[in-house]
């Protein structure tokens, strides 16, 4: 299976900030997402980052807000701007593995969990 | 719209007991589901991958089932221990090129020593 880096791993940031979160991948993925995990919540889809495109996002979601790049098929970093306290959440990079022997499983990283003060 | 929604929200077992974990799905119409777990703080680990056209997966002392026209799926975890307590949680994913997956809210296993 892929092995996803999220970095950072935690931060506290100061409200009205901007912060970037890298994923990383060791493998060439075709897909990758972002998602976010606010406390107590389950997950939800921000955004699909397509490489060498505009990322797709999920209703709710606005590129100004969180804009996203992908400049190649292993690394991706989500921007989280202009941050207010209801951003603090966690936010997750996942992959699609295709015509993988575990057939078009989704992976995830470890997450950063940002605490926006 | 797809809701998933798991039962129970939380439980407790003592070591070695069998257990059963539940999730419903409003709309059959799905490419597959997934079973995460999720220990505090931390990613989601895959646990199995079940494809819509599959009844049930395996791994070790999981095993998860999947009736599609029902709108169900169960995780059976044999033998419980310590280590199995985190948060399960269940997604399905309805179209197979977005990626998008339709989490449910999880069940916080806990297994006593």
């Amino acid at each position: 299976s892929a092995v996803i880096s999220q970095k950072p791993s935690r931060d506290i940031c100061q409200r009205g900030t901007s912060l970037t979160i890298q994923c990383q991948v060791d493998s060439q993925v075709t897909m990758m997402f972002w998602y976010r995990q606010q406390p107590g919540q389950s997950l939800t889809l921000i955004a699909t980052a397509n490489q060498g495109s505009e990322a797709t996002y999920e209703s709710g979601f606005v590129i100004d807000k969180f804009p996203i790049s992908r400049p190649n098929l292993t690394f991706s970093t989500l921007t989280v701007s202009n941050m207010s306290p209801e951003d603090s959440s966690i936010y997750l990079c996942s992959v699609e593995e295709r015509f993988s022997s575990s057939g078009n499983t989704i992976y995830f990283g470890e997450g950063s969990w940002l605490t926006v003060v | 719209k797809q809701e998933v929604t798991q039962i129970p929200a939380a439980l407790s077992v003592p070591e070695g007991e069998n257990l059963v974990l539940n999730c419903s799905f409003t709309d059959s119409a799905i490419y597959n589901l997934q079973w995460f777990r999720q220990d505090p703080g931390k990613g989601l680990t895959s646990l199995l991958l079940i494809q819509s056209s599959q009844r049930e997966q395996t791994s070790g002392r999981l095993n998860a089932s999947l009736d599609k026209s029902s709108g169900r799926s169960t995780l059976y975890i044999a033998a419980s221990q310590p280590g199995d307590s985190a948060t399960y949680l269940c997604a399905v994913r309805r179209i197979p090129n977005t990626g998008k997956l339709i989490f449910g809210q999880g069940t916080t296993l806990q297994v006593k020593p």
